[in-house]
């Protein structure tokens, strides 16, 4: 059974970088089939697609948040990464990880995990 | 960059239909999924390419798409259908996944 799990720190100060990681069990992140990525929602409000990640290293991001977000893959580890650089307080969300074959629909999420911008 | 919209709120009585619509340029030529989020959880997936549905996703879940509107349609309205519903399409011409701003089921 697909599981992704987030994990990463649950605070962070502004202006510096958050990362987070993104384990898969049940699949492998070296699929043909799946991209990878990361969604995000601030506290009461939308959905926000931030990234996504293909194996052979074809990436996509959003281009408001392009500047200062990374995406990577680590194929020894099944787990791919997010790293969003100069946070503010806007930068607070829910962060998930997820699945997405053929850049359809994101079939698979992770629970998330609240990350909060504060001094 | 292609813009999706959906109503803020949509409120229906148990065991009536509920509607939610998911509008866009020409919506239609695109597939469509739609997502189920109830609070506190993570989004689920309810419908896939316009009108699919995931293993273990109610029947009462379906999907359509044509022209300028896609739309959810959930019969049969259960309490526990009670969430945000967010609906999403593949830009390819900007290549970026796009969200409408969601819309939340009431059941009264």
């Amino acid at each position: 059974q697909l599981q992704l799990q987030e994990s990463g720190p649950g605070l962070v100060k502004p202006s510096e970088t958050l990362s987070l990681t993104c384990t898969v069990s049940g699949d492998s992140v070296s699929s043909s089939r799946h991209y990878w990525g990361w969604v995000r929602q601030p506290p009461g409000k939308g959905l926000q697609w931030m990234a996504n990640i293909y194996n052979s290293g074809k990436i996509y991001y959003n281009p408001s948040l392009k500047s200062r977000v990374t995406i990577s893959i680590d194929t020894s580890q099944n787990q791919f990464s997010l790293k969003l650089t100069s946070v503010t307080a806007t930068d607070t969300a829910v962060y998930y990880c997820t699945r997405q074959p053929w850049l359809r629909s994101l079939d698979h999420w992770g629970h998330g995990t609240l990350v909060t911008v504060s001094s | 960059s292609y813009v999706l919209t959906q109503p803020p709120s949509v409120s229906v009585a148990p065991g009536q239909t509920a509607t939610i619509t998911c509008g866009g340029d020409n919506i239609g030529v695109r597939s469509v999924h739609w997502y189920q989020q109830r609070p506190g959880q993570a989004p689920v997936l309810v419908v896939y390419d316009d009108s699919d549905r995931p293993s273990g996703i109610s029947e009462r879940f379906s999907g359509s798409n044509s022209g300028n509107t896609a739309t959810l349609t959930i019969s049969r309205v259960e309490a526990g259908d009670e969430a945000d519903y967010y609906c999403q399409v593949w830009d390819g011409s900007s290549e970026h996944v796009i969200f409408a701003g969601g819309t939340r089921l009431t059941v009264l």
